[in-house]
Parts: structure tokens; C-alpha cells; sequence
């Protein structure tokens, strides 16, 4: 059964530090998103992502974040520079159309320090 | 806005017994109701959802849910337990806001509930 793939699992950085969380959604899916959780609070949406361009941001997703689909498979979330309260971790979802379920990776703990 | 409350942060079941892990909605127009599981270093997985019909979903592993209107609730339920459903569950409320004519389509969660069957 095809899944939702991210890499790396872990990620730890440096405050001020960029990084990039990288994503391969089920092949055929053509809508993308980016959540987080805070350690002990509510997932959280950042963005969705269709046609090559961004659909809808949260007012998390402020201009330290940018994402990316750069060759057709990948799809990344890039934090310009990184900030203690950006350690969380990172669900990467796509679903084929709006009918359907989103399907969820299995996500990047990212640790800020 | 939509959001969803998960009441419980830990519910503690022994094996056989029945579970309810419970998840109240506040929406603006119809419901689009999701539950999600997360086992240890896996993603989210979906189990069921309701968007209309009956109010009792059936899902995946032997989960059900029932949406009840009245009560702004929607209860994932099993009716035995397995130590193997320890995990941590989330409820979902699906945004069906239109934008540019599209609904989409993003999730707004409660904060989970773990849930730990003993045997």
C-alpha cells in the first residue's frame, strides 16, 4: 500500500539555523499539506498546497516559511531561520482530490536549540 | 471556526472491555468528522470518517463512531478491546470553507487522547 514518506525522522539545529523537511506523497495525489505538534498540544495546520502554489496559510506560516514542490515528487517545508518555539514535529499529508481522505507521513521531530 | 475538544488525555481500558474515547465538535454548518491513530514513530492513520448518512460509522480494527448532533458529539467506540489499539487517537473536524469556489479541506484536531489497554 503506497504511503506518505518524510525524511529525515529526526532533525536537531542550531536557533537561527535553516532547515528543510522533505516530503513524498502518494504518487497520483495532487493536493499537499503541512501540519505540526507542539509536544503536548493540538495538531496543528500550516499550509495546503495545489497546483503549484499555496492555497491556504495559517497565521503560523509567517515569512520564515516556505514550502516547495520542486521535481514532481518531493514536497518540502523550508524554516528560513529556526526559533526554540519551532521545535515540534512535522506531519507531512496529500490526498489524490477533495473527495478523499488525507493520508499522513509518519512525520520529523525537529528539535531547536 | 471550526474546532474539536478531546476531553480525556488518557483513557485506560483492560483488555476485553469495551472503550470510548470521546471528542465533542463545535462547527459552523454540517459536520465533516474524521478520527485518526498514531502508533509509536508512525504517521496518522485514518480509521473513519462521517460525512452524512447514519450516525454509526464502522471504521477500521473494529472501531465505530456515533455522530450525534444534539449533543455535538462524536465518540469513537470499540466494543472489545485489544492491547494492540494502545495508541493515541485523534479527532478531526474537516474546514469546508470555499476559497476561489474550492473547498480545502484542511483539518483542524483535537489534542489527542492515549489510550493504553492492559491485559
Amino acid at each position: 500500500e503506497p504511503e506518505v514518506t518524510q525524511t529525515p525522522s529526526h532533525q536537531v539545529t542550531q536557533m537561527g539555523q535553516e532547515v528543510i523537511l522533505r516530503c513524498v506523497p502518494i504518487s497520483n495525489h495532487l493536493y499537499f499539506y503541512w501540519y505540526r505538534q507542539i509536544l503536548g498540544q493540538k495538531v496543528e495546520f500550516l499550509v495546503s498546497f495545489y497546483n503549484n502554489e499555496i492555497s491556504e496559510k495559517s497565521e503560523i506560516f509567517d515569512d520564515q516559511f516556505s514550502v516547495e514542490r520542486p521535481d514532481g515528487s518531493n514536497f518540502t517545508l523550508k524554516i528560513r531561520s529556526t526559533k526554540l518555539e519551532d521545535s515540534a514535529m512535522y506531519f507531512c499529508a496529500s490526498r489524490p482530490n477533495l473527495r478523499e481522505t488525507q493520508y499522513f507521513g509518519p512525520g520529523t521531530r525537529l528539535l531547536v536549540l | 471556526a471550526q474546532s474539536v475538544a478531546q476531553p480525556e488525555d488518557q483513557v485506560n481500558v483492560a483488555e476485553g472491555n469495551p472503550l470510548t474515547v470521546k471528542c465533542t465538535y463545535s462547527v459552523s454548518g454540517n459536520p465533516y468528522l474524521f478520527w485518526y491513530v498514531q502508533y509509536p514513530n508512525r504517521g496518522l492513520q485514518f480509521l473513519l470518517k462521517y460525512i452524512t448518512g447514519d450516525n454509526l460509522v464502522k471504521g477500521s480494527y473494529g472501531f465505530e463512531a456515533e455522530f450525534n448532533k444534539s449533543q455535538t458529539s462524536f465518540h469513537l467506540k470499540k466494543p472489545s478491546a485489544l492491547v494492540s489499539d494502545s495508541a493515541l487517537y485523534f479527532c478531526a473536524v474537516r474546514d469546508i470553507k470555499r476559497n476561489r469556489g474550492s473547498t480545502l479541506g484542511r483539518l483542524y484536531f483535537g489534542r489527542g487522547t492515549q489510550l493504553t489497554v492492559w491485559p
